[in-house]
């Protein structure tokens, strides 16, 4: 059993449509991330968590530190973001503790 | 603008040759990855460098090789010892602190096999 998994590992939505990827993790953790990586293979850093959510434009991520759950939504889908998102846990002070989900596939059709 | 680079961005290697990817940051970061994708996997990490002159194995760090000798340059060698290099390759950076700090990515390397 993966520490990380994802799901859907693939999603196809329509423009406009409400999106939520969902995150769940196995191992005690200080920190969970939600990363975007672009078609070209470039990754980008959305959001970092402990508790909470947060809301960055149409974006929001959530986290359950008890059910070890976290889950990314997307308002008002674009096809702009058609993307992997990616799902990484960090462990602290330990460079080396970070552990990252498979990644969800999403397309959003025009 | 700060961020990273890595080249080339396709790089082909040849049976029994070893080649180098290129990683260079100016954000001013201590810690720098390497990462390897391989698809439906999640990344994996091959060495990172916390300091100058300083670098540690990661999980998979057999069959290759870094050097940390300027704080903004990483290179990966991937050897001959390799023997399946064919993935995608990330470099990474981030502040010091550990691995709770927000890791800042290049647009990657495709390794192939000729």
């Amino acid at each position: 059993k993966n520490e990380v998994e994802q799901s859907p590992q693939n999603l196809t939505a329509q423009e406009g449509e409400f999106i939520t990827i969902n995150c769940s993790y196995s191992v005690g953790i200080s920190a969970l991330h939600w990363l975007q990586q672009h078609p070209g293979g470039g990754i980008v850093s959305l959001f970092m968590l402990s508790s909470g959510k947060k809301k960055h434009g149409r974006l929001i991520a959530t986290i359950n530190i008890q059910e070890k759950h976290s889950s990314l939504h997307i308002t008002a889908s674009h096809p702009r973001d058609s993307a992997v998102y990616i799902c990484a846990v960090s462990g602290g002070t330990s460079y080396d503790k970070v552990i990252f989900g498979p990644g969800t596939s999403l397309s959003v059709i025009p | 603008d700060g961020g990273i680079t890595q080249s080339p961005k396709y790089l082909f290697r040849k049976e029994g040759q070893n080649v180098t990817l290129s990683c260079e940051q100016n954000l001013n970061h201590d810690a720098m990855y390497w990462y390897r994708q391989d698809p439906g996997q999640g990344l994996r990490l091959i060495y990172y460098s916390q300091i100058v002159n300083d670098f540690q194995k990661g999980d998979i760090a057999e069959g290759y090789s870094v050097s940390r000798e300027k704080k903004e340059s990483f290179p990966l060698t991937v050897t001959s010892a390799q023997k399946n290099p064919t993935a995608f390759y990330l470099c990474a950076s981030s502040t010091g602190g550990g691995s709770n700090q927000p890791q800042h990515f290049g647009d990657g390397t495709r390794l192939s096999i000729l």
